[in-house]
C-alpha cells in the first residue's frame, strides 16, 4: 500500500459523459500528478499541481481538467467521454517538487466507455 | 518531444540474468528511474540514478550514462514473480518534477 488512495476504483460510463476522479495523496506529500495508461500509449502524463498550484503540463486534452484542493487532495475532471478514453488513470504523489524525489502511484481507475 | 525507448518483451528462465535496455532523447534530464508494473496495478519504484554509474539494490542493479542517454536495469537471480512491466522513467528539468515514461519492458519468466 503506497498511501495514495484513488476513488473510484472502477467506472463504466457512456460516450459524452462527465465523470470525476478523486485522489488522496499520502500523507505530507505535497505534490499531485495525474497519469493515464492504456494498452497502445503507455503511461502518459497528464498534469501535476504542488501545493494547490498547477506545476507541469503534459498530454492532457482540454477535455480534461484537474486541481488540487487546500487540503491537497486532487481531482480530475473528464468530460465528452469518447471510447479512446478508456483507460487506468493513476493519481501519484510526492513530497516535493524538487529532483530525486519518488513519487508513489496509488491503485488507479479504471474507466470504461461505452 | 522526448523519447524513451525500451524492447517491448522479453523473456528469460528462473535463476537466469536478464538486463532490460531504455535509451532516452529528452528535452531535460534530473534522473532516471526504474519502475516495476504488474498487470492492472500501480507502479513500483525499483531504482533511482542520477550520476553515471550503477547502484546495485539486492537482485536489482541500475547503470546510467548520461553522454550516452542510455540506462539498463540488471535482474538477477529471476523468479517467477518477477514476470512484470519494467517502466524507465526521466525526472524532467521543468518547474515541476513530472516522470517521463517509456512504454515499458513484458519481462516473462519461465521454469
Amino acid at each position: 500500500d503506497s498511501g495514495v488512495t484513488q476513488t473510484p476504483k472502477h467506472l463504466i460510463t457512456a460516450t459524452g459523459q462527465r465523470v470525476t476522479l478523486r485522489c488522496s495523496p499520502r500523507s505530507g506529500d505535497l505534490s499531485v500528478y495525474w497519469y493515464q495508461q492504456s494498452l497502445d500509449q503507455g503511461l502518459q502524463f497528464l498534469i501535476q499541481y504542488y501545493n494547490g498550484e498547477e506545476r507541469a503540463k503534459g498530454n492532457i486534452l482540454e477535455r480534461f481538467s484537474a486541481q488540487q484542493f487546500p487540503d491537497l487532495h486532487s481531482e480530475l475532471n473528464l468530460s465528452s467521454l469518447e471510447l479512446g478514453d478508456s483507460a487506468l488513470y493513476f493519481c501519484a504523489s510526492s513530497v516535493g517538487q524538487t529532483s530525486g524525489n519518488t513519487i508513489y502511484f496509488g491503485e488507479g481507475s479504471w474507466l470504461t466507455v461505452v | 518531444g522526448q523519447n524513451i525507448d525500451q524492447p517491448t518483451e522479453m523473456t528469460a528462465t528462473e535463476g537466469a540474468i536478464v538486463q532490460i535496455n531504455c535509451t532516452y532523447q529528452t528535452s531535460g534530464f534530473n534522473g532516471l528511474f526504474w519502475y516495476q508494473q504488474h498487470a492492472g496495478e500501480a507502479p513500483t519504484f525499483l531504482s533511482y540514478n542520477v550520476l553515471d554509474g550503477l547502484e546495485e539494490k539486492g537482485r536489482f542493479s541500475s547503470f546510467l550514462s548520461r553522454s550516452k542517454g542510455y540506462s539498463y536495469l540488471l535482474l538477477k537471480e529471476l523468479q517467477m514473480k518477477d514476470s512484470a512491466s519494467y517502466l524507465c522513467a526521466v525526472l524532467l528539468n521543468q518547474a515541476g518534477t513530472a516522470l517521463i515514461f517509456g512504454k515499458g519492458t513484458t519481462l516473462s519468466v519461465s521454469s
